[in-house]
């Protein structure tokens, strides 16, 4: 069975400051991999996905994800957030690329401030 | 790019009463659509997967006599909470897959805050 593990709740940082959100996986099969934000009273949004190729992935907003196969992880980064990067951050996790329904983990809080 | 609705997005309602959320998938044809409920700083925990056409599949602890879905056409599923309780206070959000382009991606739908009083 899959799962997702957010080794975080939460995460504080000063604005122009670099943040990494962890995510690690299980899984005995092939997975595909992704990070959405959720703004407060809001639905979730896609950030970022691997799918194949690159391990290196570069999603919106200037956040980017790194896939390595070996250490199970799939962490998100930012080199400098914004007061507005403040929302919580879930990474899930799918079997195939047709969209059986994602795995999400407990998401990470990340709270800037000035 | 896509976009998914919810309609109401936030609804109040006394306790042995039935809400309906309808969740509408605006510009593209969605065969799958799955239910998430999310409690306060908690993940989303998948509730069903509805099929256009067909009986939606419940996941394992979900109720289906009390969490009713109906997924009448390719762009419109609804989620009914028979005999609302207030332990049955929550987000649901709804997500659609879109599959016509052949990328299968899901998008998600802003919401629906359900407090049951």
């Amino acid at each position: 069975a899959q799962s997702v593990t957010q080794l975080d709740s939460q995460v504080p940082v000063f604005e122009e400051a670099p943040v990494e959100l962890r995510c690690n996986y299980s899984s005995s099969v092939s997975v595909y991999l992704f990070w959405y934000v959720q703004y407060p009273n809001q639905g979730l949004q896609l950030l970022l996905k691997y799918l194949s190729g690159s391990t290196l992935v570069k999603g919106i907003n200037g956040f980017e994800a790194e896939f390595n196969k070996s250490q199970t992880s799939f962490h998100l980064r930012k080199p400098s957030v914004h007061i507005s990067d403040t929302a919580e951050y879930f990474c899930a996790v799918s079997e195939n690329q047709a969209g059986t329904a994602l795995i999400f983990g407990k998401g990470t809080t990340l709270s800037v401030s000035s | 790019g896509a976009v998914v609705s919810q309609h109401p997005s936030r609804v109040i309602c006394k306790s042995g009463t039935s809400v309906k959320i309808e969740c509408r998938s605006l510009d593209f044809q969605a065969t799958t659509m799955f239910w998430y409920r999310q409690f306060p700083k908690q993940s989303l925990m998948l509730m069903a997967t509805s099929n256009e056409g067909s009986k939606a599949t419940y996941e394992q602890g979900v109720e289906k006599d009390k969490f009713l879905i109906n997924h009448a056409s390719l762009t419109l599923s609804t989620l009914t909470v028979t005999s609302a309780h207030p332990e049955d206070s929550s987000f649901y959000i709804c997500s659609a897959r879109e599959s016509t382009s052949g990328r299968y991606e899901q998008y998600f739908g802003p919401g629906t805050r359900l407090t049951v009083t």
